[in-house]
Formats: C-alpha cells, structure tokens, sequence
C-alpha cells in the first residue's frame, strides 16, 4: 500500500525567498511520485513528477523536486517566491498500476 | 487540446435530493477518474474507469452513489439521495492509460442543505 506525508499545512513566504514543501511517501514497490498544484477554485495541475529516470526532477514554473530513496522523500523547491505561487501543494504516490494516492495538502501563502 | 471538462461547475440542492455530475475526458483518454475532495484535504478515489468498464469502485458508496461511462467516454456521477456530508469537491480527471498521468478537471462543488 502507499501512503503520503506532508509536513506543514500552511507554509508562508516571503517574495523571493525560497520555498521548500516537504513530502514524505511510504510505498511497498518503486514509486511514481507527483507534485500538483491547485488555485482556487480550479482542478489540479501536473508540475512535475519522478518515473524512476533522473532522480531530480524539473517541472513547470521554476519548481523542482529531488527523489531521496533513502529518506523515502520527495519536497519541492523554488529558489524565489512569486506571488503567483500562492496555492494549494499536494503530493501524491503511486505504484505500479495502483490509484494515486494524495497527500492532505500545503497551502503555501507568499508575503509581499 | 481541450482539457477535462466538467459540469456544473457549482450545485446547491437540498438534502435527499439527487444530484448529477458530468465529466467529458481529454480526447483519445481510456481511463477516467471520479475523486472526491473534502475541504482541506486531497483528492480521494471514487472510480476508476478503463474505457466502458469500472476497474475500481471499492471507495464508491453503493448505497448511494452510481456512476457510468457509455460508450467509453463521457462519464456521469450521480448521488440519491443526497446528504449533508456529501457536501465536498468532485473531480473528474482522466489519463491515456492507468499508468500514465492523470490530468484534472475543474471540479464540481457541491453543497448539501
């Protein structure tokens, strides 16, 4: 079964600081792991995800993530905050052709 | 390309009565998913579809909820009678395959009064 953890539901910034989100998976075969993004009122959107190829990942919006096997981790980084970033994060897991299962959810709020 | 889309995109009913949600999948996707999203939390798995076929319904509440997808595209999710804590975010979403990335549809939120 898999499961996922994220630390922190409510993570604030300021502009053009940089944002770490952190996601923790537990999962008994080799993962996919994904990163979406939600704003208000709207569905989620893909911004990046780890199929086993390069363990560091590079998505959309200057957004990456690094796969850590050893720590069964996978948080998301941006070097500099932007106001648009403010939305919901959720991290999500998947083995094989198991359902995606997500996380609860980071809101991440930026300050100007 | 044309993403998911979903409708309503909003419905307030009463409770007791049926509800009806619709979902048009991105075109030439075999599999398509109905979630469910409380407030402040992620995307739960109601049903899975691999073209006309459910392949995973275990998290759909058959008392009352009931889903279908003739002809192996678009996708209809109903609930009767509806209660107050149906009250949550249905999302639609659909990939080319089960393994392949799920891309989501706005959502339908729904309120029970």
């Amino acid at each position: 079964a898999q499961s996922v953890t994220q630390l922190g539901s409510h993570v604030s910034v300021s502009e053009g600081a940089l944002v770490l989100l952190r996601c923790n998976y537990s999962s008994s075969v080799p993962p996919y792991l994904f990163w979406y993004v939600q704003y208000p009122n709207q569905g989620l959107q893909l911004l990046l995800k780890y199929t086993s190829a390069a363990t560091l990942v590079k998505g959309i919006n200057g957004f990456e993530a690094e796969f850590k096997k050893s720590e069964t981790s996978f948080h998301l980084t941006k070097p500099s905050a932007h106001m648009s970033d403010a939305a919901e994060y959720f991290c999500a897991v998947r083995g094989g052709n198991t359902p995606l299962v997500f996380g609860k959810g980071t809101r991440l709020s930026v300050i100007a | 390309e044309a993403g998911v889309v979903q409708s309503p995109r909003y419905k307030i009913i009463e409770k007791k009565q049926p509800v009806a949600f619709w979902c048009n999948p991105i075109s030439g996707h075999n599999t398509l998913y109905w979630y469910l999203q409380n407030l402040g939390q992620g995307p739960e798995l109601l049903i899975r579809y691999e073209n006309e076929e459910a392949v995973d319904d275990s998290q759909l509440p058959k008392d009352r909820f009931s889903a279908e997808r003739l002809k192996g595209v678009d996708s209809t999710l109903k609930i009767q009678p509806a209660e107050l804590g149906d009250s949550a975010v249905y999302l639609c979403a659909s990939s080319s395959t089960g393994i392949e990335t799920q891309y989501f549809g706005p959502g339908t939120r729904l309120l029970v009064l």
